[in-house]
């Protein structure tokens, strides 16, 4: 079937504008994970969905970012007012069920540069 | 507090050989799960094994072998008989449900030359 994909796979955008990303995860699974992959930071944690909610949002960078999962699968990240240091691929996963250690399937990613 | 060690940062072999990467994990919790993925030059992590604390058996797939001892907190993964086509950057991941994410190591870039 089908994996987890991601639009655009490439953004180049000016500073100071805003941005959308766009996640699309396995058919069924309700869990749904956004993971920022950088030089310099590895791969950290953004946010997750149980379903269209988001008990953790602790992993965010600032304020300009957000995201949001409707219907209980697309989900977009936004970033506003993007910075230099927003440049980094963004990474969504998803799994069957959250609670459960469910494998995360990865999705191709999105790279952002700011310039 | 999780934490993930992968204190090897690049490892070039010649093909056939076999090779270990190292992964060393942090956590207070007694249930926790353990994960590879594969993260080819094309970019997308490719998920190889999850491995959950109350099983400590090693695990063979083709290839592949993972040796999981919780006295080390150590999941380590051996490639036998190296191939160019496993020329990629290995994370190691924990995962525990107190926090419900994925804590990568900085993962290991391996090279297998021809």
């Amino acid at each position: 079937g089908a994996g987890v994909s991601q639009s655009p796979s490439n953004k180049v955008t000016e500073k100071g504008k805003d941005v959308e990303l766009r996640c699309d995860p396995i058919s069924g699974h309700t869990a749904l994970y956004w993971y920022r992959q950088s030089l310099g930071q590895g791969l950290e944690f953004l946010i997750y969905f149980q379903g269209n909610s988001a008990p953790d949002k602790s992993g965010l960078p600032s304020d300009r970012f957000s995201a949001e999962r409707t219907g209980g699968s697309v989900s977009t990240l936004t970033i506003q007012r993007t910075q230099q240091e927003d440049s980094a691929v963004y990474l969504c996963a998803s799994s069957l069920e959250w609670y459960s250690a469910d494998t995360q399937y990865f999705g191709p990613g999105t790279r952002l540069t700011v310039l | 507090a999780q934490k993930v060690t992968q204190a090897q940062t690049e490892i070039s072999v010649v093909e056939k050989e076999d090779v270990t990467l190292d992964c060393v994990y942090e956590t207070r919790d007694t249930t926790y799960y353990l994960f590879w993925y594969k993260q080819p030059p094309s970019g997308e992590l490719v998920f190889l094994i999850r491995r959950n604390s109350f099983d400590e058996q090693n695990e063979i797939s083709g290839r592949y072998s993972w040796n999981f001892q919780k006295s080390t907190s150590s999941f380590n993964f051996t490639i036998t008989a190296s191939q160019v086509v496993d020329s990629a950057v290995y994370f190691c991941a924990l995962y525990t449900g107190a926090n419900s994410k994925l804590t990568f190591g900085k993962g290991i870039t391996l090279s297998v030359r021809p």
